[in-house]
């Protein structure tokens, strides 16, 4: 079975552009978190979508957003970037939502984004 | 929150070395995690253990929650094992993972 997938793995923005990054979870999974981890830290909680709605946010400005959709992929999307988003961005997948009984995570390879 | 605080925060080892990282919570947490993450960035899932002991080949783990603390055994130490270990947690009502400060293991030839 495939794990978490995401796309691209490598992208490179100019300032105040717009970047998509995509994740498809493990197959039967049905929640997808989103996570930033800047250089000589650990991930930093974005969102998390479980069937479709979203079930947390972390304290990220309204210019990070995301969706869920019918096949619980999801979308990540930050609008007006910065020089600051560049960062690591992982997408983990699970059974439900975390934080729930019995709920591991398992990410994805990453996206690097790079903003010039 | 809670506060999640690994030690050490630098590990350097000979090959074939043993060690034994720490993550401390400063309350009880659910669905404790260990990962690995290698040079390239992947997050590679260790142990998924909120209480107990599991083993996988030459690493195990062990979680006491009511002492508040998770702790991470690597024996017979691999070059492959460098990167940073991170413990991270979720909460009943909180959804989402909590990492903690990370342990950066180097294993020398």
């Amino acid at each position: 079975d495939a794990g978490v997938t995401q796309s691209p793995t490598h992208l490179i923005k100019t300032r105040g552009q717009h970047v998509t990054l995509r994740c498809s979870p493990i197959s039967g999974h049905k929640s997808v978190s989103w996570y930033q981890q800047v250089l000589g830290q650990g991930p930093q909680f974005i969102f998390q979508y479980y069937e479709k709605e979203e079930r947390g946010r972390g304290n990220f400005p309204d210019r990070f957003s995301a969706r869920q959709f019918p096949n619980y992929s999801s979308e990540l999307n930050v609008n007006a970037l910065l020089l600051g988003d560049s960062a690591l961005y992982l997408c983990a997948s699970s059974l439900g939502p975390l934080g729930g009984m019995n709920t591991e995570a398992f990410f994805g390879q990453g996206t690097r984004l790079t903003v010039v | 929150g809670i506060q999640v605080e690994q030690s050490p925060p630098d590990l350097i080892l000979q090959e074939g070395a043993n060690s034994t990282l720490r993550c401390n919570f400063s309350d009880s947490v659910n669905n404790l995690q260990w990962f690995h993450q290698n040079p390239w960035g992947q997050l590679i899932n260790l142990f998924y253990i909120p209480s107990g002991t599991k083993q996988n080949g030459r690493l195990s783990a062990t979680t006491v929650a009511t002492e508040r603390y998770s702790l991470l055994y690597i024996s017979s130490s691999q070059t492959t094992d460098s990167g940073v270990y991170f413990c991270a947690y979720s909460l009943f009502g909180n959804e989402k993972l909590t990492f903690g400060t990370g342990t950066r293991l180097t294993i020398i030839p």
